[in-house]
């Protein structure tokens, strides 16, 4: 089955742990990107790649890294999450080099900074 | 202004209702439109692109009015299935490459 997968589906953890969300997409596509979703807030995003080893910021970087080192995946890395960062993030993929097209998004990642 | 502006809502209607939501984008230059649907807690898929002739997909009208710089959801006959959150999607091309910019979304919930 075509799909976006993330791990963890939610996390609590504290100020100052380093965490990573994994996501993964078995699509063959070349692009990807990360979203956070707020509250009364469209998604915004954080990071996207257009292809293997290339990444770049999006809207919302700051307190945020990935990489991009298999065309599958793209990890969504927090050095030091603060409350702030509580946050849906979602990951998705597009068979396009841009997001100007149809994303394809994974279940989300709920995210509680205590 | 925010760059992509929905009523939140939420619109609350019966079964069989015929609902329509706006959206108004800022950015003159985009080109392409989308309308996504978001059921709760789930991810966001595509439920339909927006032409600028119009389109429909069974019941389910979308528009677009470049003048203007809206983009039109009609939903006829509601079903308790159509109850989400419906957002409104546009290309936005920026620092040499395009992007979407999502709105906070509009909710729907249809009651029997």
């Amino acid at each position: 089955e075509a799909q976006v997968t993330q791990n963890p589906r939610y996390l609590i953890t504290v100020t100052g742990k380093k965490l990573t969300v994994t996501c993964s997409q078995n699509m063959n596509h070349e692009y990807m990107s990360w979203y956070r979703q707020d509250p009364g807030l469209g998604l915004r995003q954080i990071y996207y790649s257009m292809n293997v080893e290339v990444t770049d910021k999006g809207d919302v970087p700051e307190g945020y890294k990935v990489s991009r080192k298999e065309k599958r995946n793209f990890p969504l890395i927090l050095e030091s999450p603060s409350p702030n960062q509580t946050s849906l993030y979602f990951c998705a993929s597009s068979p396009e080099r841009e997001a100007a097209y149809e994303q394809y998004f994974g279940p989300g990642t709920r995210l509680t900074v205590t | 202004r925010k760059e992509v502006e929905q009523d939140p809502g939420p619109f609350n209607v019966p079964e069989g209702a015929t609902v329509a939501f706006n959206c108004t984008y800022s950015n003159s230059a985009s080109q392409s439109f989308f309308w996504y649907r978001q059921d709760c807690r789930k991810e966001p898929k595509l439920l339909m692109s927006v032409y600028s002739s119009g389109n429909e997909d069974g019941r389910f009208t979308a528009q677009l009015n470049r003048a203007s710089q809206y983009i039109s959801l009609l939903i006829r006959d509601s079903k308790l299935s159509d109850s989400a959150t419906y957002l409104c999607v546009v290309n936005w091309f920026s620092g040499g490459y395009n992007k979407l910019i999502f709105g906070a979304g509009t909710r729907l919930a249809v009651h029997p």
